[in-house]
C-alpha cells in the first residue's frame, strides 16, 4: 500500500497569514495515464470531507482561489495565502493512483 | 445539485453486521465509483473499498476483505456497504462518496458495544 505522510500534524496560524502544508508519499503517484491523481480534502467540525484539490493543482468547483497545490512524484503541497477563520480544520491529501487508496495521518489547522 | 444522503445512525453487538445505504440524486448514478471511508475516533480516514456503479465492479481494502460487501442498486440510484463480524474498532463514522472524492454523504455514526 501507497503511504502518504503530512508535514506538519499541526499548524497554528494567524489569521491573514499563510500555511502551507506537506504531503509524501512512499511511491510515485504518477498513473499509467500520465496523470498524478493526488487530492487535498478538508474537514470541518462536525462536516464530511470537502475536496479543495485534485489532480495535484486543480481546485474544486466554489473553492476559493487562496488554496492552492503544487508538487510532482512523491512530494506535494497544500497552500493557503491567507488564512481566514472558516480555514480551521484537519486537511488531508489523498491518493487516487492505485488501490487501496490511502490518506495522510491529517493536519490541524488551528488559529493562533 | 449532487447528493448522496446517508442512513441513519446504528448501534450493533459485536458480532453483528450493519448495511449503509446512500442515495444519490443530481447525476447519472451508472457514471461514476462510489466510494466507502471510515474515521474512527482520533483516526485518519481509511478507504474500504469502492464499487463501480456502472457494472458493479468492486474492490476492497485488504484490512475489511471477507467482511465488507459493497453493492449498488442502479434503479433506486443508491449505494450499500455491509460491514460483518462487527467489533468495537468498527466504532466510527462511515461515508459514502463519488470516485474522485469530490462529492459526500454526510456520514453514518456505527457504534459498537455490547
Amino acid at each position: 500500500d501507497i503511504v502518504m505522510t503530512q508535514t506538519p500534524l499541526s499548524s497554528p496560524v494567524t489569521l491573514g497569514q499563510p500555511a502551507s502544508i506537506s504531503c509524501t508519499s512512499s511511491q510515485s503517484l504518477v498513473h499509467s495515464d500520465e496523470n498524478t491523481y493526488l487530492s487535498w480534502l478538508q474537514r470541518r467540525p462536525g462536516q464530511p470531507p470537502r475536496l479543495l484539490i485534485y489532480k495535484i493543482s486543480k481546485r474544486f468547483s466554489g473553492v476559493p482561489d487562496r488554496f492552492s497545490g503544487s508538487g510532482a512524484g512523491t512530494h506535494f503541497t497544500l497552500k493557503i495565502s491567507r488564512v481566514e477563520a472558516e480555514d480551521v480544520g484537519i486537511y488531508y491529501c489523498v491518493q487516487g493512483t492505485q488501490f487501496p487508496r490511502t490518506f495522510g495521518q491529517g493536519t490541524k489547522l488551528e488559529i493562533k | 445539485q449532487v447528493q448522496l444522503v446517508q442512513s441513519g445512525a446504528e448501534v450493533k453487538k459485536p458480532g453483528a453486521s450493519v448495511k449503509i445505504t446512500c442515495k444519490a440524486s443530481g447525476y447519472t448514478f451508472t457514471n461514476y465509483a462510489m466510494h466507502w471511508v471510515r474515521q474512527a475516533p482520533g483516526q485518519r480516514l481509511e478507504w474500504m473499498g469502492w464499487i463501480n456503479a456502472g457494472d458493479g465492479d468492486t474492490r476492497y481494502s485488504q484490512k475489511f476483505q471477507g467482511r465488507v460487501t459493497i453493492t449498488r442498486d442502479t434503479s433506486a440510484s443508491t449505494g450499500y456497504m455491509e460491514l460483518s463480524s462487527l467489533r468495537s474498532e468498527d466504532t466510527a463514522m462511515y461515508y459514502c462518496g463519488l470516485g474522485g472524492f469530490d462529492y459526500w454523504g454526510q456520514g453514518t455514526l456505527v457504534t459498537v458495544s455490547s
